[in-house]
């Protein structure tokens, strides 16, 4: 079965700390692996794809296949950084449909 | 740049009424999607389009109906409403892994609309 694991509900860390939100999937085939995110008030946006091995806003991720893991991490996290994230896959039917994760919270403290 | 537009942003409804939820993309995407986000479930699919005139049931279809008559326009509806629909309703746009110059993976980055905040009471 397809599925995208978030085990964190929230995390919280202070201004200046290095962040990683875990995220495990499963999946049969080879994935596409995104990351999105929703800041306070806005809508659902991508914050980075596994596929374009780019990093935006200082965050990285990178795509594990042995250990199914596509982690995200900031070596130094800012409050603005604080809001929602989903990990979220996409299979191989071309449709463009997302598994999301259940979601982490990151409330980055002064 | 409206991109991806959903109407309305709050509603309430009692058991039993129906509603349409209307998306509208201004980005010529060929797919549109309709999720659902409850606390601790994350996102999930209830209904989804490739294309103008197709639809597909997602993951939880059940007490839905949609239709795409429209390429622009993706719209979801409730028939009989029930509280374990109350929910944050989210619709999405991409394109098609076979648009012309988007490499594969490069085109499923999905665009959303900014909610609606639905309560069944």
């Amino acid at each position: 079965a397809q599925r995208v694991t978030q085990p964190e509900k929230l995390l919280s860390v202070f201004k200046g700390a290095p962040v990683e939100l875990k995220c495990n999937y499963s999946y049969s085939g080879s994935p596409e692996l995104f990351w999105y995110v929703q800041y306070s008030r806005q809508r659902l946006q991508l914050l980075l794809r596994h596929i374009s091995r780019e990093s935006i806003k200082g965050f990285t991720a990178d795509l594990n296949k042995g250990e199914t893991s596509f982690h995200l991490k900031k070596p130094f996290a800012q409050e603005e950084d604080s809001a929602m994230y989903y990990c979220a896959l996409s299979g191989l039917s071309n449709t463009g449909k997302l598994i999301f994760g259940q979601g982490t919270t990151l409330q980055v403290k002064p | 740049n409206a991109g991806v537009t959903q109407t309305p942003k709050f509603r309430v409804l009692k058991t039993g009424q129906s509603m349409t939820l209307l998306c509208a993309q201004d980005m010529n995407h060929e797919y549109m999607y309709w999720y659902r986000q409850d606390p601790g479930m994350g996102l999930r699919l209830i209904h989804y389009s490739v294309g103008e005139g197709t639809t597909a049931k997602g993951e939880v279809p059940d007490g839905y109906n949609v239709s795409r008559l429209k390429k622009q326009n993706f719209l979801l509806g409730l028939e009989s409403a029930a509280p374990s629909q109350t929910s944050v309703y989210f619709c999405a746009s991409s394109y098609s892994p076979s648009t012309p110059n988007q490499g594969r993976g490069m085109n499923t980055e999905a665009f959303f609309g900014q909610g609606t905040r639905l309560t069944v009471v």
